[in-house]
């Protein structure tokens, strides 16, 4: 199957910080990749929906200034979390799909995602 | 808005019996896409299964396979023969055909013991 690697795994920043997030599809072209958010024990909340070369969109009660989100690639798409403070830890995780030429309802390939402790 | 609901938090099986995960959604799509996502303790989402809501038979992969009652809009996991690394948390996730955003149930634990 496809893969998507996150990087980096876990970080651990100071509040006030920005912290940048990459995905990447490594063996497919995705035209659309998201932005989970995951606290412990609970489910996967999805936060923005990005496609190559737009803005991103975002759902209900995510900050957009805060989140801030680029896919400047059919590849790549990095989440920002500007001047971070200890409750926007939390584990997040990208996925990406369809691939291009793909029609809607395909797999999404899941990263590895990403720790992030804010101090 | 389409839900997700999965209302079993906890799961437990002994190794190599068989197990039902539930899982209940809500929509006024008529077509569209269920998953069943396992999570384990690397939290990498892995995907089990896949049903497209057009096709009436169910979906299967080895030892798992799906119950899709479109009608009840019901869309239960089996797992035969359980097998210790079958323990980790289960995910059902809806997508609509309009786009590929997915939303996923609470999710259930499920623990296989030997």
């Amino acid at each position: 199957g496809a893969v998507v690697s996150q990087h980096p795994s876990r970080v651990i920043c100071k509040s006030g910080t920005s912290v940048k997030i990459e995905c990447r599809s490594l063996d497919f072209q995705a035209t659309t990749m998201f932005w989970y958010r995951q606290f412990p024990k609970q489910s996967l909340m999805l936060m923005a929906t990005s496609n190559e070369g737009s803005k991103a969109t975002y759902e209900q009660g995510v900050e957009k200034d805060k989140f801030l989100i680029n896919h400047a690639s059919l590849t790549l798409s990095t989440l920002t979390v500007t001047s971070a403070h200890p409750e926007d830890s939390s584990f997040y995780i990208c996925s990406a799909g369809p691939g291009t030429g793909r029609r809607f309802g395909d797999t999404q390939y899941f990263g590895p995602g990403t720790r992030l402790t804010v101090l | 808005a389409q839900t997700v609901t999965q209302s079993q938090p906890e799961m437990s099986v002994q190794e190599a019996e068989t197990v039902t995960l539930s899982c209940t959604y809500d929509t006024s799509e008529n077509n569209y896409y269920l998953f069943w996502y396992k999570q384990p303790p690397s939290r990498q989402m892995i995907l089990v299964i896949r049903q497209e809501a057009y096709k009436q038979q169910n979906a299967t992969e080895n030892r798992f396979s799906v119950n899709f009652q479109k009608a009840a809009k019901s869309f239960s996991l089996k797992i035969s023969d359980s097998q210790l690394g079958d323990t980790a948390m289960y995910f059902c996730a809806f997508m609509t055909n309009n786009n590929n955003d997915m939303r996923f149930g609470a999710g259930t634990r499920l623990t296989v013991k030997p």
